[in-house]
């Protein structure tokens, strides 16, 4: 079975400071790795994936991450923050090889001050 | 625009009541899942459905059940309502039923039980 952590339930920052989100995963085969961002009354819209390739994987709205398979993370990252980057925030795994579900964590709740 | 629409976006019944959610899933899209958000539970799969048929089950209770139509558009419905079930009920769709394909979802169903 394959399990997700994020780390923090909720992350406060202010506006144009850096941001990094926490996500550890546990998986016996390879992964695949999803972040998603649910805005208040949206559902969850794809910021980035991590499918195989270069670790460093850049998505929409100027955020990054990064696939460290030593350490089992996924840790979602973006230089400067803005307001509106104020939302819910989704790590999911799934693996290769067929059908699965993804398993999505708890969500993290970046609130970003003025 | 996920292109994945959810209708009602809200409702409210009573308890014992019964109600129906529908989806229609991006076009293209043959994989439709059911999701349940929660504030104590997080996200929570329901049910897989892939070009009309099942094709996995989560932590769905046995007064749920979904069906997808040949059209691919999907219901799920909700039998004996209870308090607990007041929750926002997401549908996703995806290209395939593989791991690597991320999901688009709907802006949810928000069910309350008086």
């Amino acid at each position: 079975a394959q399990s997700v952590t994020q780390l923090d339930s909720q992350v406060p920052v202010f506006e144009e400071a850096p941001v990094e989100l926490r996500c550890n995963y546990s998986s016996s085969v390879s992964v695949y790795l999803f972040w998603y961002v649910q805005y208040p009354n949206q559902g969850l819209q794809l910021l980035l994936k991590y499918l195989s390739g270069s670790t460093l994987v850049k998505g929409i709205n100027g955020f990054e991450a990064e696939f460290n398979k030593s350490q089992t993370s996924f840790h979602l990252r973006k230089p400067s923050v803005h307001i509106s980057d104020t939302a819910e925030y989704f790590c999911a795994v799934s693996h290769s090889g067929g059908s699965y579900i993804p398993t999505f964590g708890r969500g993290t709740s970046l609130i970003v001050h003025p | 625009d996920s292109g994945v629409t959810q209708t009602p976006k809200h409702l409210i019944t009573a308890t014992g009541q019964r109600v129906t959610l529908r989806c229609s899933p991006r076009s293209g899209d043959l994989s439709v899942y059911w999701y349940q958000q929660s504030l104590d539970q997080g996200l929570q799969f329901l049910i897989q459905y892939y070009n009309g048929e099942e094709r996995a089950k989560g932590n769905i209770l046995e007064r749920f059940s979904a069906q997808q139509f040949p059209d691919l558009h999907s219901e799920l419905n909700l039998s004996s309502l209870e308090l607990g079930d007041s929750a926002l009920y997401f549908c996703a769709s995806s290209a395939s039923s593989l791991g690597n394909q991320p999901q688009h979802f709907g802006d949810g169903t928000r069910l309350s039980i008086l």
